[in-house]
């Protein structure tokens, strides 16, 4: 069955400070991976995706993810970390067909000055 | 314009009543979708419509009905509230009806509160 887990339920940072948010997926196949950021009481926002292809991705608001397949990971990047990338951060994978998203715990990502 | 947009945004009700929740996109989308929030954030897909047709159903009690009455509205009745129902409910909508080729637009959610 297809699963997510992000081992870190909460990370600080300081700001300025690079990042790293950790996913692990478990998928039968190649999978479709996301990641999404929820600023508080909002929405879902789409960060990046991979389906195929170079396996490291560029997204909105400065974040990158690499896909490693031998470990079975898909971890978000960020060089520089600002006041404003604190948020509820949600790894989550797809298959073909699926029509679904599998999503992680979610990694809330708090930043002090 | 709101993407995807829900009503109400806060509900608060006493158990065993029955409440609707409204979500409308007006991105031309074809696929809708209804998601749930619990306490702790995790996020679990409980239906999917593709142009009004319910594709996805998740293990979701009876007690949960949604409804489609066009592919631009999504509704979500659920009767008999039971404390188990709080939870932020999440409208989203894409273009495909496989998601890997494309992406979710999520509303800002629902909070509802079952006391």
């Amino acid at each position: 069955a297809q699963s997510v887990t992000q081992p870190d339920i909460h990370i600080t940072v300081s700001e300025g400070a690079s990042l790293e948010l950790r996913c692990n997926y478990s998928y039968g196949a190649t999978p479709y991976l996301f990641w999404y950021v929820q600023s508080p009481g909002q929405g879902l926002q789409l960060l990046l995706k991979y389906f195929s292809g170079d396996t490291l991705v560029q997204g909105i608001k400065g974040f990158e993810a690499e896909f490693k397949r031998s470990q079975s990971s898909f971890n978000l990047r960020k060089p520089s970390v600002h006041w404003s990338d604190a948020a509820e951060y949600f790894c989550a994978v797809a298959g073909w067909g699926g029509g679904k998203l599998i999503f992680g715990q979610g990694t809330e990502l708090s930043v002090k000055p | 314009d709101t993407a995807v947009s829900q009503t109400p945004k806060y509900l608060v009700t006493q158990m065993g009543n029955d409440k609707s929740i409204k979500c409308e996109q007006n991105l031309g989308h074809d696929t809708m979708y209804w998601y749930k929030q619990d306490s702790k954030k995790f996020l679990k897909i409980m239906f999917s419509y593709n142009n009004k047709e319910l594709i996805i159903n998740e293990t979701v009690p009876n007690r949960f009905s949604p409804k489609s009455p066009d592919k631009a509205h999504l509704n979500l009745h659920i009767n008999s509230l039971e404390l188990g129902d709080s939870a932020v409910y999440f409208c989203a909508s894409s273009q495909a009806r496989d998601l890997p080729t494309g992406e979710l637009f999520f509303g800002e959610g629902s909070r509802l509160t079952v006391l």
